[in-house]
């Protein structure tokens, strides 16, 4: 089946400082990327829809200029958390959609879990 | 997209079948019945879906009313490693392709 990737698989970093999330679709192409982030023992929140080539669409409540994404390309998706304060610390994951792809064309990499402190 | 009520938990024994519930009173007609579950800190996994027509394939069976209000996700035999949160997803399918996850249930196979 498809695969995605994320990259780093968990990152740690001082408050105030800026961390990048890479999602890769390894063997197809991605014309959509979603970003989700998910607290402790709580349910997966779509942050953010992102398409190929244009800006990506926030859900309300999400900042965009803190989390800032690029999908400059239809393999790779990135995730930039800017200023990271503790409360940023979560389990971050994407999805992809495969390009033309039937009903369970969403794909899911394994998640970054960042901690910021 | 239609919102979903599951049991927040369920047991079962391993080697036995896992029969996991979830209500969908006000689905729309074009809207399908998603099946996704979350192994601890990992990225969900797509299990199966369905309109209205029960389906199966290597993973599981899904049984979807008449009425299309309910469905019930089974795991023929579980094993340990079906451990997990299992969401019960309903949505058009479309080009906005969004996944709304609700809480799911947390399945807990035991020896």
């Amino acid at each position: 089946g498809a695969v995605v990737s994320q990259h780093p698989s968990w990152v740690i970093c001082k408050s105030g400082t800026s961390v990048k999330i890479e999602c890769r679709s390894l063997d197809f192409q991605a014309t959509t990327m979603f970003w989700y982030r998910q607290f402790p023992k709580q349910s997966l929140m779509l942050m953010a829809t992102s398409n190929e080539g244009s800006k990506a669409t926030y859900e309300q409540g999400v900042e965009k200029d803190k989390f800032l994404i690029n999908h400059a390309s239809l393999t790779l998706s990135t995730l930039t958390v800017t200023s990271a304060h503790p409360e940023d610390s979560s389990f971050y994951i994407c999805s992809a959609r495969l390009a033309g792809g039937g009903h369970n064309e969403q794909f899911f990499g394994p998640g970054t879990r960042l901690t910021v402190l | 997209d239609a919102k979903t009520t599951q049991p927040t938990s369920m047991d079962c024994a391993e080697g036995r079948a896992a029969n996991l519930p979830c209500n969908h009173s006000t689905i729309s007609g074009n809207e399908y019945v998603y099946w996704y579950r979350q192994i601890h800190s990992q990225g969900p996994q797509y299990i199966i879906h369905g309109l209205k027509n029960n389906e199966t394939n290597e993973m599981a069976s899904l049984i979807i009313t008449e009425d299309r209000k309910s469905s019930t996700l089974i795991l023929p035999h579980a094993t340990l490693r079906d451990t997990a949160v299992y969401y019960c997803i309903v949505r058009v399918e479309g080009t906005a392709s969004k996944l709304t996850f609700g809480t799911g249930t947390r399945l807990q196979v035991t020896l």
